[in-house]
């Protein structure tokens, strides 16, 4: 069975302050890997898709990095602010096309 | 661009009852997905459709579950006969091919009663 891990699940920082999570997938079969930004009351949006060992992609103040011969990826956000409050979504993508989800992670700032 | 419709965008029904969720994904996407939400929990991929053709059900319990995408565009999913364990939100996605990014619908809040 295959299995992806978030952590921490959830998290409280001030404004301002930078922050990671962690999304850890197998590490064989891999194919692509999908991190998602899900506000509350709102549907869940695409931020990047990484394919390559040693990706970096940014967004703003948002960057991820991969690593797929150790099953895991770091999402960064520089400078947190009370909108990047939501659950942060990883998904493994295998060799099949199959994608798995982990539980997310809960991101809260504070003003 | 429209994105992905999903109606209803909420249903209370009792257990043993049916219900159906439809989904109208981004045109010209070719592959579609329904997941499965529970509180606390990731997304569970239920059924994912390349076109009109099912290219993974591993996880859906066909005893009671049914999906269909007609001419492979639209799609629906249908409980029969709900159990109290369906409470979830069911979320559509599309993309346009696999390696792609997904696009959401704002999902299906089911309450069992």
């Amino acid at each position: 069975i295959l299995n992806v891990e978030q952590s921490p699940q959830s998290l409280h920082v001030q404004e301002g302050d930078s922050t990671n999570f962690t999304c850890s997938f197998p590490s064989s079969n891999f194919y692509a890997l999908h991190w998602y930004r899900w506000e509350t009351a709102k549907s869940p949006e695409a931020l990047f898709v990484m394919t390559l060992n040693g990706d970096e992609k940014k967004k703003g103040r948002i960057s991820a990095t991969l690593n797929t011969k150790e099953g895991y990826s770091y999402l960064y956000i520089k400078g947190s602010q009370p909108e990047d409050s939501a659950t942060y979504l990883c998904a493994f993508g295998s060799g099949t096309y199959k994608y798995i989800f982990g539980t997310g992670t809960r991101l809260k700032v504070l003003a | 661009e429209a994105g992905v419709a999903q109606s209803p965008r909420y249903k209370i029904i009792e257990k043993r009852q049916s219900v159906a969720f439809w989904c109208n994904p981004i045109s010209g996407h070719a592959t579609l997905y329904w997941y499965q939400q529970i509180l606390g929990q990731g997304p569970k991929l239920l059924i994912q459709f390349q076109n009109n053709g099912v290219v993974d059900d591993s996880q859906l319990p066909k005893d009671r579950f049914s999906a269909e995408r007609l001419k492979g565009v639209d799609s629906t999913l249908k409980i029969q006969p709900a159990k109290l364990e369906d409470s979830a939100v069911y979320l559509c996605a599309s993309s346009l091919v696999p390696n792609q990014p997904q696009h959401f619908g704002d999902g299906t809040r089911l309450s069992i009663l």
